[in-house]
């Protein structure tokens, strides 16, 4: 079975300073590793994912996440905080149902505030 | 394309009423997810779709029934609503069946059982 814990349900961080996010998954099979974004009032969307090949993933707004197997880890980072960042972010991690269906077990959530 | 869309967007329930969250889709998807998410908690799968007339099980089914008749609707019925079911619920969809694909979601549907 999945599970992904994300350390921190709350992270507050001055605007232009690092954003770090943290997910630790567990998972009998590789992982495929997703990271989405929720902003207020709305549904989800894809930030970036990892399924094969390198381990630093690139994904929109500037986001990058790097796959550590040794740490079962797919921390989330961007080098300089936005105003427009605020939200609240999910890690997920991918089981499989029937037919090939992909089944997301997600994190409990991180909500990031960005302080002036 | 519309994406992926939901109604209502809210309602208000007693205990006992029954009521069908919508989700259509207008991509024609294979692969279709009801969700629910409860504060401090992440979203849990209540049911999901692998194309018309096959559902299944998710982690959280009680409470709810699902149907797909066609590629394009998937809705969501809850029987007898119980506080226990005040949530925001979201639909999403997926194309192909390759891992590597994302899903697509919904606004969501907010819905308070008092």
């Amino acid at each position: 079975a999945q599970s992904v814990t994300q350390l921190g349900s709350h992270v507050s961080v001055s605007e232009g300073a690092l954003v770090l996010l943290r997910c630790n998954y567990s998972s009998s099979v590789p992982p495929y590793l997703f990271w989405y974004v929720q902003y207020p009032n709305q549904g989800l969307q894809l930030l970036l994912k990892y399924t094969t090949g390198a381990t630093l993933v690139k994904g929109i707004n500037g986001f990058e996440a790097e796959f550590k197997k040794s740490e079962t880890s797919f921390h989330l980072t961007k080098p300089s905080a936005h105003m427009s960042d605020a939200a609240e972010y999910f890690c997920a991690v991918m089981g499989r149902g029937i037919q090939g269906a992909q089944k997301l077990v997600f994190g409990q959530g991180t909500r990031l505030t960005i302080n002036p | 394309n519309a994406g992926v869309t939901q109604t209502p967007k809210f309602r208000i329930l007693k205990i006992g009423q029954s009521m069908t969250l919508q989700c259509t889709q207008d991509m024609n998807h294979n692969y279709m997810y009801w969700y629910r998410q409860d504060p401090g908690m992440g979203l849990k799968l209540i049911y999901y779709s692998v194309g018309a007339g096959i559902t299944d099980k998710g982690e959280v089914p009680n409470g709810y029934n699902v149907s797909r008749s066609t590629t394009e609707d998937f809705p969501l019925r809850l029987e007898l609503a119980a506080p226990s079911q005040t949530s925001v619920y979201f639909c999403a969809s997926r194309p192909g069946r390759s891992s590597y694909n994302e899903q697509f979601f919904g606004p969501g549907t907010r819905l308070t059982v008092l």
